[in-house]
């Protein structure tokens, strides 16, 4: 069946502008995490979702960053006035529940470079 | 708080080598154990995990043990293939917060024929 996916793979912008990121988790996954990686670094934790609702945001480096999930499935990262310190490479998982015993599916990923 | 150190790389073997790669751990608690890998091009894939101490995850070969003594979770593999070559990354979940995973920065291994 198919993966998580993410879209874009790529995203060049500018510092300063708004860029949003999308992930479509695996069909009937309740589960959804949002994960940052900087080059050389392994990825970082940003923010779980279990169902529509962000049951923890302590990884949000700053009030720039925001996620939503409206309707439980899709979920959206929003990074207003980028900066260069963004660059980076985000990671969405999902999973069937947000349990220890529940294994964790990660996308391939959306390269954001900021100029 | 939570963190996982792991081997610096890169590391290069020549193929049918014996692998190892060392992860240590800090954790509160009684951490899950996680072996992820990520092939060029490729998202992240579990590679094997264990949840309690003296449990052995494997998979595809590679192997690590749950040390609760010495906090390790080394992965070791006795006869590497070119097709394993990839980035590896060793992650714990601890009990605390136990949908967040805390990853070690990866070790990149290269395995020529």
């Amino acid at each position: 069946g198919a993966g998580v996916s993410q879209t874009p793979s790529n995203k060049v912008t500018e510092k300063g502008k708004y860029v949003e990121l999308r992930c479509d988790p695996i069909s009937g996954h309740t589960a959804l995490y949002w994960y940052r990686q900087s080059l050389g670094q392994g990825p970082e934790f940003l923010i779980y979702f279990q169902g529509t609702g962000a049951a923890d945001d302590s990884g949000l480096p700053n009030d720039r960053f925001f996620a939503v999930r409206p309707e439980g499935s899709v979920s959206t990262l929003k990074i207003q006035r980028t900066e260069r310190g963004d660059s980076a490479v985000y990671l969405c998982a999902s999973s069937w529940g947000g349990g220890a015993t529940d294994t964790q599916y990660f996308g391939p990923g959306t390269r954001l470079t900021v100029l | 708080g939570d963190s996982v150190t792991q081997m610096e790389g890169p590391v290069t073997l020549s193929e049918e080598a014996f692998l190892t790669i060392n992860c240590t751990y800090t954790a509160t608690g009684y951490p899950s154990l996680f072996w992820y890998v990520q092939y060029p091009g490729e998202g992240l894939q579990l590679l094997l995990k264990a949840t309690k101490a003296d449990d052995k995850g494997s998979n595809k070969g590679f192997e690590a043990t749950y040390r609760k003594e010495t906090t390790s979770f080394h992965l070791e593999k006795g006869s590497v293939q070119v097709s394993d070559s990839a980035v590896y990354f060793c992650a714990l979940r601890s009990g605390g917060s136990n949908y967040k995973l805390t990853f070690g920065k990866g070790t990149l291994l290269t395995v020529n024929p």
